[in-house]
C-alpha cells in the first residue's frame, strides 16, 4: 500500500532556531517528492520538488534532502521565523498523471 | 494571474441539502484535481478531470458525489444529500499538463454540515 509517513506530528521551536522534519515513504513507482507549506486556512504551497536523481534542493531557508535507497526525505528549516508556523506536508507522486500521495503533515509552531 | 480560485471559501449546509463547490483553474491549465482534507488528516485524492472528461475518479465516494469540468466555466464538485461526515476542507489544484506541470492549489472550501 502506498503510504507517506511524517514525523514528528507536531513541533514547537523558538524563533531563530533550526529544525528538521522527517518523511518516510513506501510508494512505487516513484516519480518525485515534494514538500509543501500549508498555512492555517490556506491551500498548500510548494517549497521543493525532487526527482529520483536529486538528493538535495534548497529554497531560501528551506533545504530538502532525499535518499531514494532508504525512501526517506527531510526538510531542514534554518533560522526559523514566526511566519514559518504552519503545517509542512511531504507528498510523493507515483508515475504519470497519478494522484499525489500526501503525508499527514508536521505542524510547526515557532514561538518568539 | 489570479491563481486557482475556489468559491465559496466557507459553506454551511444542513443535512440532506446539496453542496456545490467551484474551482477556476489557473489560466492555461486544463487539468483539475480535487482533494478532501479531514481535520488532523492529510489531503486525500478524489478526482482528476481534464476539460469535459473525468480521467480518474478512484477517490470519489460511489454515491452522492460527482464532479464536472465543462468546456466553459469552472470545475464543479457536487455533493448531494450531505451528511455530517462530509464536513471537511475541499481543495482544488490545477496543472498545465497531466504530469503536474505548474501544479498549484487553491485556498479551499470549508464545508460544514449542521
Amino acid at each position: 500500500k502506498n503510504q507517506v509517513e511524517q514525523s514528528p506530528q507536531s513541533l514547537i521551536i523558538l524563533e531563530g532556531k533550526n529544525c528538521t522534519l522527517q518523511c518516510n515513504y513506501t510508494v512505487s513507482p516513484f516519480s518525485n517528492l515534494r514538500w509543501y507549506k500549508q498555512d492555517t486556512g490556506r491551500g498548500p504551497v510548494s517549497l521543493t520538488i525532487m526527482t529520483f536523481s536529486e538528493n538535495t534542493k534548497s529554497n531560501g531557508r528551506y533545504t530538502a534532502t532525499l535518499d531514494a535507497d532508504t525512501k526517506q526525505s527531510s526538510l531542514h528549516i534554518t533560522a526559523s521565523q514566526l511566519s514559518d508556523s504552519a503545517s509542512y506536508i511531504c507528498v510523493v507522486t507515483s508515475g504519470g498523471y497519478n494522484k499525489l500521495i500526501f503525508g499527514a503533515g508536521t505542524r510547526l509552531a515557532v514561538h518568539p | 494571474n489570479a491563481g486557482v480560485m475556489q468559491n465559496p471559501r466557507h459553506l454551511v449546509r444542513r443535512r440532506g441539502q446539496e453542496a456545490r463547490l467551484r474551482c477556476s483553474p489557473m489560466k492555461g491549465h486544463s487539468h483539475v484535481y480535487w482533494y478532501r482534507q479531514l481535520p488532523e488528516e492529510g489531503l486525500k485524492f478524489m478526482v482528476y478531470l481534464q476539460k469535459e472528461n473525468i480521467i480518474d475518479e478512484s477517490g470519489m465516494p460511489k454515491e452522492r458525489f460527482s464532479a464536472e469540468f465543462p468546456k466553459e466555466g469552472p470545475s464543479i464538485l457536487r455533493i448531494q444529500q450531505v451528511v455530517r461526515g462530509d464536513s471537511a476542507a475541499y481543495f482544488c489544484a490545477s496543472s498545465r499538463t497531466g504530469d503536474h506541470d505548474g501544479y498549484t492549489f487553491g485556498s479551499g472550501t470549508r464545508l460544514t454540515v449542521v
